[in-house]
């Protein structure tokens, strides 16, 4: 497709599961990105993939938290554990340049 | 550290009335100020961007007002219609950093 795709749209867990967001970007981008969107709080950077780089984890909150690039493409992100603060919408983008941002409609995850 | 201030929080303005939400940084090496607009249910999607070496850019009903000096920059809304009614972002980014963003504001455009 012509734009970023996130999946699932929505995702109610329990506590203390694990979850999966994956993320398509779009083709040929080679930077991704993942942000939290809380009620009032704004978006959340989380984690930056560029390339074949070692992606950048400095806004992962938790060791809970992670995510992996394959093949330069889909991304995954994964939360162990999950808890009540985890309730969010979970963002992508990717980019072809430094500044050229093209989000997906994210993922709101609800953890009961 | 909240990089970059937006304010106000939320905005009811008449139609036809001018939207105006504000944006202050401290990070100097921020070289480019992207604003975008998220209906709900939607992603962020870019609405206008500007660099520090211009003062203001324009796009139709949408202007950035850009003071250096100030670290300061806002957007306005021109004719504000209730299409408009959304919630904006500003950012800021320097090089391949992530972009930074400020919290949003809420705008109501009423008829």
């Amino acid at each position: 497709g012509a734009g970023v795709s996130q999946s699932p749209s929505n995702k109610v867990t329990e506590k203390g599961k694990d979850v999966e967001l994956r993320c398509d970007p779009i083709s040929g981008h080679t930077a991704l990105y993942w942000y939290r969107q809380s009620l009032g709080q704004g978006l959340e950077f989380l984690i930056y993939f560029q390339g074949n780089s070692a992606p950048d984890k400095s806004g992962l909150p938790s060791d809970r938290f992670s995510a992996e690039r394959t093949g330069g493409s889909v991304s995954t992100l994964t939360i162990q554990r999950t808890q009540q603060e985890d309730s969010a919408v979970y963002l992508c983008a990717s980019s072809s340049t430094a500044y050229g941002y093209t989000f997906g409609s994210g993922t709101r995850l609800t953890v009961v | 550290q909240q990089q970059v201030k937006q304010s106000p929080q939320s905005l009811i303005v008449q139609k036809g009335g001018i939207s105006i939400i504000n944006c202050a940084y401290e990070n100097t090496a921020f070289d480019y100020f992207p604003w975008y607009q998220q209906f709900p249910g939607k992603g962020p999607a870019l609405l206008i961007a500007i660099r520090p070496d211009v003062s203001e850019k324009k796009e139709g009903r949408f202007t950035i007002s850009f003071n250096k000096s100030a670290k300061q920059f806002s957007l306005h809304i021109m004719d504000s219609q209730p299409g408009d009614s959304a919630t904006y972002f500003c950012a800021a980014v320097s090089g391949n950093t992530p972009l930074v963003f400020g919290k949003g504001t809420r705008l109501s455009v009423i008829a």
